[in-house]
């Protein structure tokens, strides 16, 4: 299976500044390739899906790049309401797999 | 507005089974791959099980297979997880979710159910 790996496990900002996620397939999964974020006791709320593709609802604030192997998901300008869990998943091919998570902490 | 609700869940002792439903609407369901994912109390999201649009075509995850089948049934925009010899590692919160592509192979967006919790426990 692919193994999917996020950086950094968590990261600490402050309100206003950017913030960049990092996930790594162990093979190309192309541009298949989706980014949640997860609240205490909420199911977790797609953001990006085919890499780049904002979901519906999604503020500008957050986009998503990177194709095969390496994906970045940017969050521009940190919000109150984006401290949060965040996940990578690839869906190029059964079965699905999720990176570790990431959480995104107040500085 | 698409939408998924998943029910079924509950308290199961050890050994036990349950089935889990997932309601569908607001999309072509027969045109979708459907798909449940679990998530262990404060760990991560694990993939559970998927089913082609069809049908025709099952995958499980090895911790699960042989002991849960997922079913859907089209003319009711149904899919169900079968979950049978339940163990306490599968205590869990159960989404159903829609794949991203159709079965044209066109790209859409995916969209969870908000959960329906399983616990196994004596």
């Amino acid at each position: 299976e692919i193994v999917m790996t996020q950086s950094p496990v968590t990261l600490s900002v402050s309100l206003g500044e950017r913030a960049t996620l990092s996930c790594r397939a162990s093979q190309s999964v192309r541009s298949n390739l989706a980014w949640y974020q997860q609240k205490p006791g909420q199911a977790p709320r797609l953001l990006i899906y085919g890499a780049s593709t904002r979901a519906t609802g999604v503020p500008a604030r957050f986009s998503g790049s990177g194709s095969g192997t390496d994906f970045t998901l940017t969050i521009s300008s940190l919000q109150s309401e984006d401290f949060a869990v965040y996940y990578c998943q690839h869906f190029n091919i059964w079965p699905w797999t999720f990176g570790q998570g990431a959480k995104v902490e107040i500085k | 507005e698409v939408q998924l609700v998943e029910s079924g869940g509950g308290l199961v002792q050890p050994g036990g089974s349950l089935r889990l439903s997932c309601a569908a609407s607001g999309f072509t369901f027969s045109r979708y791959a459907m798909n449940w994912v679990r998530q262990a109390p404060g760990k991560g999201l694990e993939w559970v099980s998927s089913i082609r649009a069809s049908g025709v075509g099952t995958f499980y995850a090895d911790s699960v297979k042989g002991r849960f089948t997922i079913s859907r049934d089209n003319s009711k925009n149904m899919v169900y997880l079968q979950m049978n010899d339940l163990r306490a590692e599968d205590t869990a919160l159960y989404y159903c979710a829609k794949d991203c592509y159709d079965s044209s192979a066109h790209l859409d967006e995916g969209t969870w159910g908000q959960g329906t919790l399983v616990t196994v426990s004596s």
